[in-house]
């Protein structure tokens, strides 16, 4: 079973702190992470997809990537109330056929304080 | 970009009946589309995978012949959940996916999702 691995949480931060939000996946072959943002009662959208090692940068959101590692995280720097949702973590699972399944962790709960 | 329109947003509807949830790539060319399920605090868990043209590929535990799954073109998939119960009230939402040869893969994109109560 390939499995993508996350802390539910909830992880509670005071707003304008560096939040981190982290992700281990089974699959040595993946090669395709993406993090989405969920608010309750929503569908999710997509914040960030990384493919290469080292980090990627979005405004206030760092994706980081460590293959050897097999891990991927998500750093909001001078985090708001208004990011206070889950994010899930998701990847590309090699699956037979050549095609790629998409894999959710199981979310991170955030919640940031005023 | 990237546009995802998935309706209808509720659904309510009697015991027994056929509900369709119709998803719809607005801006692309969808050759894969996702359909999850998600029931209160809990993960998404895929149902179903639909490539254009060809029949959909089911998870384990999903039944087939109740969730019919059509992707008849780039930009459409349709669910219908049959004879539906009041077991089967969810969040379902659709996703779809386009796939680059540059770069070997892309995110999905998701529908609003669709909120049905069987009674």
């Amino acid at each position: 079973q390939k499995e993508v691995e996350q802390n539910s949480g909830p992880l509670s931060v005071p707003e304008g702190a560096i939040a981190s939000l982290n992700c281990t996946y089974s699959d040595r072959g993946s090669q395709s992470f993406f993090w989405y943002r969920q608010y309750s009662g929503k569908s999710p959208e997509l914040i960030m997809f990384i493919y290469s090692n080292g980090d990627k940068e979005d405004g206030r959101f760092t994706a980081q990537l460590n293959k050897a590692s097999q891990y991927v995280s998500l750093l909001i720097r001078d985090s708001q109330p208004s990011d206070s949702a889950t994010y899930l973590c998701a990847v590309n699972i090699n699956a037979s056929g050549g095609s790629y399944i998409p894999t959710f962790g199981r979310g991170t709960s955030l919640i940031v304080h005023p | 970009g990237a546009v995802v329109s998935q309706h209808p947003s509720w659904v309510i509807c009697k015991s027994g009946t056929s509900v369709k949830i119709e998803c719809r790539s607005l801006d692309f060319q969808a050759t894969t589309m996702f359909w999850y399920r998600q029931f209160p605090k809990q993960s998404l868990m895929l149902m179903a995978t639909s490539n254009e043209g060809s029949k959909a590929t089911y998870e384990q535990g999903v039944e087939k012949d109740k969730f019919l799954i059509n992707h008849a073109s780039l930009t459409l998939s349709t669910l219908t959940v049959t004879s539906a119960h009041p077991e089967d009230s969810s969040f379902y939402i659709c996703s779809a996916r386009n796939w680059d040869t540059r770069i070997g893969n892309q995110p999905q994109h998701f529908g609003d999702g669709t909120r049905l109560s069987i009674l």
